[in-house]
């Protein structure tokens, strides 16, 4: 069965320092890979969908970017932190041809 | 493009009671429906999902959804909830092809 590995579980940053959340796959090739925000209170909001190596869509516009440098692999990063990138991340894979996603334990990150 | 739309943020039920969750989509295309549950600070686990056929889904624990095309709906329900049922639920579509979009969640209290 296919596994979403997710480090850190927590972390808390100063404003303005870099970040750097990984996300790797188990049991799966070429999966299509997302990153979601979850803010208090708020549902689940889609930063980034990938389903290759190097492709990347971007859906909103934010202090955040995402890199694929391989095929079970994402990464979400930040050069400089906001109080408003509090949150709760979760990365989510779905296997090619599959229909579902499965999902990682998430990262709590408090941005002070 | 999709969107889902979950009417309830928050519902508090007792105990053995019944409940309901209203989820609505809209999508110019046919879609898939997925229901997921997330316990606080974890990931989302799939409850159950609809991709064809017979209108009436079952889950596991004990939940089951009904897809109703005239009415863009996947309303999730279970007849007794248990304690162990408090968490966030969150209905989900896709279109084939298409990446996943969830709704807002509902939170779902049970008291005893």
């Amino acid at each position: 069965s296919q596994t979403i590995h997710q480090w850190p579980a927590t972390l808390v940053q100063p404003v303005g320092s870099p970040l750097s959340l990984e996300c790797t796959v188990e049991g799966t090739s070429n999966p299509n890979l997302y990153w979601y925000r979850q803010a208090a209170g708020r549902g689940l909001q889609l930063l980034f969908y990938s389903v290759g190596i190097g492709q990347i869509s971007s859906e909103v516009p934010q202090n955040l970017s995402a890199s694929r440098p391989q095929d079970r692999q994402f990464i979400l990063s930040s050069k400089k932190l906001l109080l408003s990138d509090s949150g709760f991340y979760l990365c989510a894979g779905q296997r090619w041809g599959n229909t579902e996603a499965f999902f990682g334990q998430g990262t709590r990150l408090t941005v002070v | 493009a999709q969107s889902v739309t979950q009417l309830d943020s928050q519902v508090p039920v007792f105990e053995e009671a019944p409940v309901e969750l209203r989820c609505n989509y809209s999508s110019s295309v046919s879609v898939y429906l997925f229901w997921y549950v997330q316990y606080p600070n974890q990931g989302l686990q799939l409850l159950l999902k609809y991709l064809s056929g017979s209108t009436l889904v079952k889950g596991i624990n004990g939940f089951e959804a009904e897809f109703n095309k005239s009415q863009t709906s996947f309303h999730l329900r279970k007849p007794s909830v248990h304690i162990s049922d408090t968490a966030e639920y969150f209905c989900a579509v896709r279109a084939a092809g298409n990446k996943l979009t969830f709704g807002g969640g509902t939170r779902v209290l049970v008291k005893p």
